[in-house]
């Protein structure tokens, strides 16, 4: 267990609809960044949530949309679903504002759009 | 822009020694990253690297040239279990910023 937790583990979901993931940063960690992995594009930075502000980002579509709570939990919510959107999303976590020392990666969530 | 490289897939034998090497071009650098990814699950920290050299943990080794832009992996004693996918990630600096991937090297290790 590396201390990150996301939920749900899986999604299947038609085109066209919303929906939210969740993620828990390891105990003490304030940043949250937010990643998209699919088969051809490897792991893709969408954003970065620093104390509950937006600190960077990434390749976000505008359909998708992030936000960090003050009890440092994260959300990434993802509209007008299509048929490519279907990846694995991973939330990881880190101490700082910044990656110096890497950071520490949930299980994910895999996300099917049918 | 960000622009990693590293090879698709390479092959070697349990108990041999194998070397995942990346190349990088980014518009800043605070660090260059190894992490192993089994298949469908998280991706695990490995090493890091933000000055020139080799870093030493247990059978993995990591070594970077910033001047080259390039850094590389050295697994040594090669296991089963080290089947899996290496990513190499940098960190572009400032303040705030996520690690860009490459898209991993996936290694098969043969009996």
């Amino acid at each position: 267990d590396s201390g990150v937790t996301q939920t749900p583990k899986h999604l299947i979901t038609a085109t066209g609809q919303r929906v939210t993931l969740r993620c828990s940063p390891r105990s003490g960690d304030l940043s949250v960044y937010w990643y998209q992995q699919s088969l051809d594009q490897g792991l893709q930075f969408l954003i970065q949530y620093y104390n509950g502000e937006e600190r960077a980002k990434g390749n976000i579509l505008e359909r998708f949309s992030a936000q960090q709570f003050p009890d440092l939990h994260s959300e990434l919510n993802l509209s007008s679903l299509e048929l490519g959107d279907s990846a694995l999303y991973f939330c990881a976590s880190s101490l700082q504002d910044r990656a110096s020392y890497g950071y520490t990666f949930g299980s994910g969530t895999r996300l099917t759009v049918v | 822009g960000q622009n990693i490289d590293q090879p698709t897939e390479m092959t070697a034998t349990e108990g041999a020694i194998v070397q995942i090497n990346c190349t990088y071009q980014t518009s800043g650098f605070n660090g260059l990253f190894w992490y192993q990814q089994h298949a469908g699950e998280a991706p695990t920290f490995l090493s890091y690297n933000v000055l020139d050299g080799l870093e030493e943990k247990g059978r993995f080794s990591s070594f970077l040239s910033r001047s080259k832009g390039y850094s590389y992996l050295l697994l040594k004693e090669l296991q089963m279990k080290d089947s899996a996918s290496y990513l190499c990630a940098v960190g572009s600096g400032g303040g705030a910023d996520g690690l860009t991937f490459g898209k991993g090297t996936h290694l098969i290790i043969q009996p």
